[in-house]
């Protein structure tokens, strides 16, 4: 199955930027690209989504360069309840692939 | 995640024990799937229905069966329960199931399944 690619984990700490990137290698022409946050004991929830450029809402801004083989997602100065796991799941046919996804670790 | 719903939220079974994961939307969205999550892992589909009537295998479906008994609701089966089929199960849902309109996934609560 065809999945995405991004960094397993990352670290901040309360105030920064942060910014995860995901490969979609694989995309389709007419395919949205969408993150998705997922808190322990919880089901993953929508956070944002876009088709190509920059799309931004009360949460996160998206980021999508002309090619569309990538996709970046960027959350202004975290708290530590944006300590998450963060998905960009890839397509395939009438499903969606989730792979690991990012643990993003928000530090004091 | 209102939407979907899940029962039980968490359930202990015995080795060979059956039981069933039952899964209802009130959101009227025509696909509907399940997905089991390890430990530290994403998650893997079992199965889906696209729409009322029809069900296929995921990439996990080895010791599942699937019903989607209407519209709004998609139970998961376990016939003969086994310890690796201890994880974390969530139903979800999408309007069309087509991800190029920009569709959404909507997920439940999750089921907790241990098997001892």
């Amino acid at each position: 199955l065809a999945k995405t690619t991004q960094p397993i984990s990352m670290d901040s700490y309360e105030g920064q930027e942060v910014n995860i990137t995901c490969s979609h290698n694989n995309i389709a022409t007419n395919d949205y690209i969408t993150w998705y946050q997922q808190f322990p004991s919880q089901g993953p929830r929508f956070i944002i989504q876009g088709y190509k450029t920059k799309v931004t809402n009360e949460v996160a801004s998206l980021f999508i360069p002309a090619d569309r083989k990538s996709s970046t997602l960027s959350l202004p100065r975290v708290s530590l309840s944006d300590t998450a796991v963060y998905y960009c799941p890839d397509n395939y046919g009438q499903n969606f692939v989730f792979g690991p996804g990012t643990r993003l670790s928000v530090l004091p | 995640n209102a939407g979907v719903t899940q029962t039980p939220k968490f359930q202990v079974l015995k080795t060979g024990q059956s039981m069933t994961l039952q899964c209802a939307q009130d959101m009227n969205h025509n696909s509907m799937y399940w997905y089991r999550q390890d430990p530290g892992m994403g998650l893997r589909l079992i199965y889906y229905s696209a729409s009322e009537g029809t069900t296929d295998k995921g990439e996990v479906p080895n010791g599942y069966n699937v019903s989607r008994l209407n519209k709004r609701e998609f139970s998961l089966r376990l016939e003969s329960a086994a310890p690796s089929q201890t994880s974390v199960y969530f139903c979800a849902i999408s309007e069309t199931g087509d991800p190029s309109s920009g569709n959404t996934i909507y997920f439940g609560e999750g089921s907790w399944l241990t098997v001892v």
